[in-house]
């Protein structure tokens, strides 16, 4: 069965830095995968998602994510942090016909 | 504009007084599916539809009930709430991909829901 765990339900870092945010995935198939965003009092939205063509990913607001099936992971990333970035992120993983949400991260940015 | 929409957005109820959340999506996908959202769980699906008049269970479907009789509305339906249900409940919509999977979900503005 598919499934995601994202590693660490908080992170916190300064304006202008790198953010990391790490999603691991499990599938029997190759897998579809998605990283959304929840700014507060709102709902999702798509960031990115990799459905087996590249292996680098690139999303809106200069997020990116890398697919490495050796590590099964797909991790989302941007180069300089932003106050507007604070939000909830979720990766996710398509089986067949669901959509397996990890816990998500909350992502806070510091002046 | 493409949307997803829901009603109410905000709600606060009795135990046992049966409520509707309704769902619009006017981008004639055929699949549609409810979540909630609680602290530390992330999202988890309720229900879910792939085309009008078929439906199936999510990973929480106690307690919930929903329909599909037209290809854009899809309405979550609290028999009897019960304080368990108090969360914050949104509505998605999708597209299949040429494999037949769920393609990228538009998800709803959310529904805060609080059981007395």
């Amino acid at each position: 069965a598919q499934s995601v765990t994202q590693l660490g339900s908080h992170v916190s870092v300064s304006e202008g830095a790198l953010v990391l945010l790490r999603c691991n995935y499990s599938s029997s198939v190759p897998p579809y995968l998605f990283w959304y965003v929840q700014y507060p009092n709102q709902g999702l939205q798509l960031l990115l998602k990799y459905t087996s063509a590249a292996t680098l990913v690139k999303g809106i607001n200069d997020f990116e994510a890398e697919f490495k099936k050796s590590e099964t992971s797909f991790h989302l990333t941007k180069p300089s942090a932003h106050m507007s970035d604070a939000a909830e992120y979720f990766c996710a993983v398509v089986n067949t016909d669901k959509l397996i949400f990890g816990t998500g991260t909350r992502l806070q940015v510091f002046p | 504009e493409a949307q997803v929409t829901q009603n109410p957005r905000y709600l606060i109820t009795v135990t046992g007084k049966k409520l509707t959340v309704t769902c619009s999506q006017n981008m004639n996908h055929e699949y549609m599916s409810w979540y909630r959202q609680d602290p530390g769980l992330g999202l988890r699906q309720i229900y879910y539809s792939m085309n009008v008049e078929v439906t199936d269970k999510g990973d929480v479907p106690e307690g919930y009930k929903v329909s599909r009789k037209e290809k854009r509305n899809f309405p979550l339906i609290l028999e009897s709430p019960s304080p368990n249900q108090t969360s914050l409940y949104f509505c998605a919509s999708s597209l299949f991909t040429s494999g037949g999977r769920t393609d990228t979900q538009y998800f709803g503005p959310g529904t805060r829901l609080t059981v007395l």
